[in-house]
This record gives C-alpha cells, structure tokens and sequence, in this order.
C-alpha cells in the first residue's frame, strides 16, 4: 500500500465550482506536506505547501491540513478550465534524508 | 535563472543501447533526485544524492546508475536499456538556499521522454 494515497478521479467540477482534493498518508512522522499542479505533457510545479494543523490561503487556493486524522486537502475556488490538469500530493518526513513520497496524483477536470 | 535544466527532451533507443541523461541546476541546492513517472504509477524515486559525493537507491534503482559530478550535476546512466524503462523522466532538486530540510519543496525539471524499442 502506497503511503501517500489520492483518488485517482477524474473529478469533474464546473466551471466556477470549488474542486476539493483530497490527500492521506500513513506515516505518522510526516512533517511537511506539497501540492503540485501538473499539466498533460508537462513537469510538476509547486502550488503550495503547509506544515501547520489547519488552513492555508494563497489566491484561489486554500490547503487544509489535519495531523490528526492524517489528510491534507486542497481547495481550489472559482475553478476554470485552466485549473484542469494532474494534482499530486507529496509528503515529507522529519528525521532521516527527507526523502518526499508522492501520491499518484488526482486529475480534476474543470468543464465551461 | 534556468532552474532544474535536463537534457535530451526525448530519445528513442533500442533494447540493449546505452545512455546517459543529464541533469543540472543552478540554484545551490544541496538535493536532487531522479524519478520516473508511467501512467497509473505516480512518480516512481529511482535514485537520490542529499549531497555532492554521495548517491543512495530509492524505490526502483534496478537498471540505473548515477553519478552526482558536482553540487550542479547529478547524470542517470542506463547501461542496458530495455522496453521497462520506457517512461518520462524527472529530475529535480531542493534546499533552502544551501541547505536541504523537511519544509523545503522539490524544482523539477522539464522530463526526458524515453522510449525504448
């Protein structure tokens, strides 16, 4: 079992809607958590990162993190249909190398 | 500033072929990592160096080798290519200025896509 786990989707929203992507890992040691957008074709770019139990707001976007019950969550509000693309969730570990584990990623579509 | 550069940006080989991909950044980071990514399987850690002068396996090492020349440069070698490691690859890396920690994000790269015959 992965230790970083995502609905593989696709999750289809409408245009205007909030997209919610969900996101559990296993290891309890996780300290520091990432999401990355990634576009059909392209490589990973970094939207926002969290490390506090709570919310965090940058734009449209909104991580939620929860120690706890083991998830993070991203909000993506007012979705448009450039918002569509791969969302990966990756989690790094204190302790050790850092080594970041990803998840396999949610595609959310966002459709007109 | 140029980020994660890799280099080629596709390549086509044929089973038993060898090569070598690059990958170079410029922005002091101590960390960088090879990954692979093939559709359904998320991204995949085949190697890893925390530092200049060493390397340590990740989760799909079999069939690679590394080598990180410099803080700058960290090369992917595939000695004997085969129709498995046909998959877009990453490169990336991380530190806070010179220092890699726990709340530090991963740069990538813009991938390799290869393909073996």
């Amino acid at each position: 079992q992965k230790e970083v786990e995502q609905n593989s989707g696709p999750l289809s929203v409408p245009e205007g809607a909030i997209a919610s992507l969900n996101c559990t890992y296993s290891d309890r040691g996780s300290q520091s958590f990432f999401w990355y957008r990634q576009y059909s074709g392209k490589s990973p770019e970094l939207i926002m990162f969290i490390y506090s139990n709570g919310d965090k707001e940058d734009g449209r976007f909104t991580a939620q993190l929860n120690k706890a019950s083991q998830y993070v969550s991203l909000l993506i509000r007012d979705s448009q249909p450039s918002d569509s693309a791969t969302y990966l969730c990756a989690v790094r570990r204190s302790g050790g190398s850092y080594i970041p584990t990803f998840g396999r990623g949610t595609s959310l579509i966002v459709h007109p | 500033n140029a980020g994660v550069t890799q280099t080629p940006k596709f390549q086509v080989l044929k089973t038993g072929q060898s090569m070598t991909l690059q990958c170079a950044q410029d922005m002091n980071h101590n960390s960088m990592y090879w990954y692979r990514q093939d559709p359904g399987m998320g991204l995949r850690l085949i190697y890893y160096s925390a530092s200049e002068g060493t390397t340590d396996k990740g989760e799909v090492p079999n069939g690679y080798n590394v080598s990180r020349l410099n803080k700058r440069e960290f090369s992917l070698r595939l000695e004997s290519a085969a129709p498995s490691q046909t998959s877009v690859y990453f490169c990336a890396s991380s530190g806070a200025g010179s220092r890699d920690t726990v709340n530090s994000p991963l740069h990538f790269g813009n991938g390799t896509r290869l393909t073996v015959t």
